[in-house]
């Protein structure tokens, strides 16, 4: 079974835009997870931000967390083509780690 | 530092057939994740080891899937016999935490697909 929900499943955007995706989980957690796939490829670790944590950046992504919501949204400011991938997120509880059903991203140029 | 890495890449067999795939993990890594991910579909957890003890295998269809991790280190995962519904990528992955509730990242390999026909 998947723990987090994506939303949206797909998002086609222009190149310079922000994204945003979200993430629902049903039980309590250590930490949530964003990573992301191209595809073909295995999974690439964006950030991680735990469960007493708020908000945290990294470059152009920002993360927020609401655990009395068990929601996360993950944003991509200044969208470029390379940014075309598959989003999951992930949350961890008692050290495993379960993946959502991820938002697929195109930024067009 | 090298990566997680598996093998083969591809895989192509017939159902009913036995078929391996091999996961190397990152050196010192004590926790180890086999992933099954169909075409669309987010990953799904098998297994997961920590050191070569099973931690959760509760998504694994223990009829035809078997996995092992050999000296807390590298991890076979064998299926046998095939269906077709396994067609799927088969993703392998580390991560350094030792004890639960830890908080650290996963890495991927680079996955094996395979294709049961």
């Amino acid at each position: 079974s998947q723990q987090g929900e994506e939303d949206p499943q797909a998002l086609s955007i222009q190149e310079g835009e922000n994204a945003t995706m979200n993430c629902s989980y049903k039980t309590s957690i250590n930490n949530l997870q964003w990573y992301r796939q191209n595809s073909g490829r295995g999974l690439v670790h964006l950030i991680l931000i735990r469960s007493n944590e708020r908000e945290k950046h990294s470059g152009r992504l920002r993360v927020t967390l609401d655990t009395s919501k068990k929601s996360s949204s993950l944003l991509i400011t200044a969208s470029r083509a390379a940014d075309t991938a598959s989003y999951f997120c992930a949350t961890n509880a008692g050290n495993m780690l379960t993946f959502g059903g991820g938002t697929r991203l195109m930024v067009k140029p | 530092e090298a990566g997680v890495a598996q093998s083969p890449r591809y895989k192509i067999i017939e159902k009913r057939q036995s078929v391996a795939f091999w996961c190397n993990p990152i050196s010192g890594h004590a926790t180890l994740y086999w992933y099954q991910q169909i075409l669309g579909q987010g990953p799904k957890l098998l297994i997961q080891f920590q050191n070569n003890g099973v931690v959760d295998d509760s998504q694994l269809p223990k009829d035809r899937f078997s996995a092992e991790r050999l000296k807390g280190v590298d991890s076979t995962l064998k299926i046998q016999p095939a269906k077709l519904e396994d067609s799927a990528v088969y993703l392998c992955a580390s991560s350094l935490a030792r004890v639960l509730d830890s908080y650290t990242e996963a890495f991927f390999g680079q996955g094996t697909r395979l294709t049961v026909v």
